[in-house]
């Protein structure tokens, strides 16, 4: 079967650098994406993965390694607006998005 | 880039009711649009695809006689939950890909059903 794994839920302090993983098993891959999610609101597009490596944007930042089935999105600099759900999501060879469950990152001051 | 708006943005009925909700893709040409359901603390599940001209593809597990979907445009999807009851009620999110590369999905604002 299809399955995206990633932590339930994480915690940071304000200003710091937080490392959300993704780990996935999937049917095909056509590129991973992550979103995050503030309560009661639609997903917003972080950033696509498709080839092998760290993609910059920002104080935002993903990794992809398709040998491995990983990704992990890198937050630097922390801002307390930051608190949010992120999703990871791999496209699967029929172009279909599999869901993460995501992960809820809490940033304290 | 790209906008979808979604309608109404938060609705109650009453049971047994139906409820319709609007997703249009107002600067693109959404050729294919999706529709999501997600429960409080719960991830997106996916309900079904849509593709403009098209009968919808339901996700296995939703019904198609009470969640009627109609993209009779490349720019308005829509969503009808017929006959609604108490759980039903949920955040319903609509996304929009046009014909572009890398897939990107464009979400609409979410629509908060609520059924008494």
């Amino acid at each position: 079967g299809q399955n995206i794994d990633q932590p339930t839920e994480m915690t940071a302090t304000e200003g710091a650098i937080v490392q959300i993983n993704c780990t996935y098993q999937t049917s095909g891959f056509n590129g991973l994406f992550w979103y995050q999610q503030h309560a009661g609101e639609a997903p917003t597009f972080l950033s696509y993965n498709v080839l092998d490596g760290l993609e910059e944007k920002g104080r935002f930042s993903s990794f992809l390694s398709r040998s491995k089935g990983y990704s992990y999105l890198l937050l630097k600099e922390l801002q307390m607006k930051d608190s949010a759900s992120y999703l990871c999501a791999v496209m699967d060879s029929n172009y279909q998005l599999i869901w993460g469950a995501g992960t809820k990152l809490i940033i304290k001051p | 880039g790209a906008v979808v708006s979604q309608h109404p943005s938060w609705v109650i009925c009453k049971s047994g009711t139906s409820v319709k909700i609007e997703c249009r893709s107002l600067d693109f040409q959404a050729t294919t649009m999706f529709w999501y359901r997600q429960f409080p603390k719960q991830s997106l599940m996916l309900m079904a695809t849509s593709n403009e001209g098209s009968k919808a593809t339901y996700e296995q597990g939703v019904e198609k006689d009470k969640f009627l979907i109609n993209h009779a445009s490349l720019t308005l999807s829509t969503l009808t939950v017929t006959s609604a009851h108490p759980e039903d009620s949920s955040f319903y999110i609509c996304s929009a890909r046009g014909a572009r590369e890398t897939g990107e999905l464009f979400f609409g604002e979410g629509s908060r059903l609520t059924v008494l």
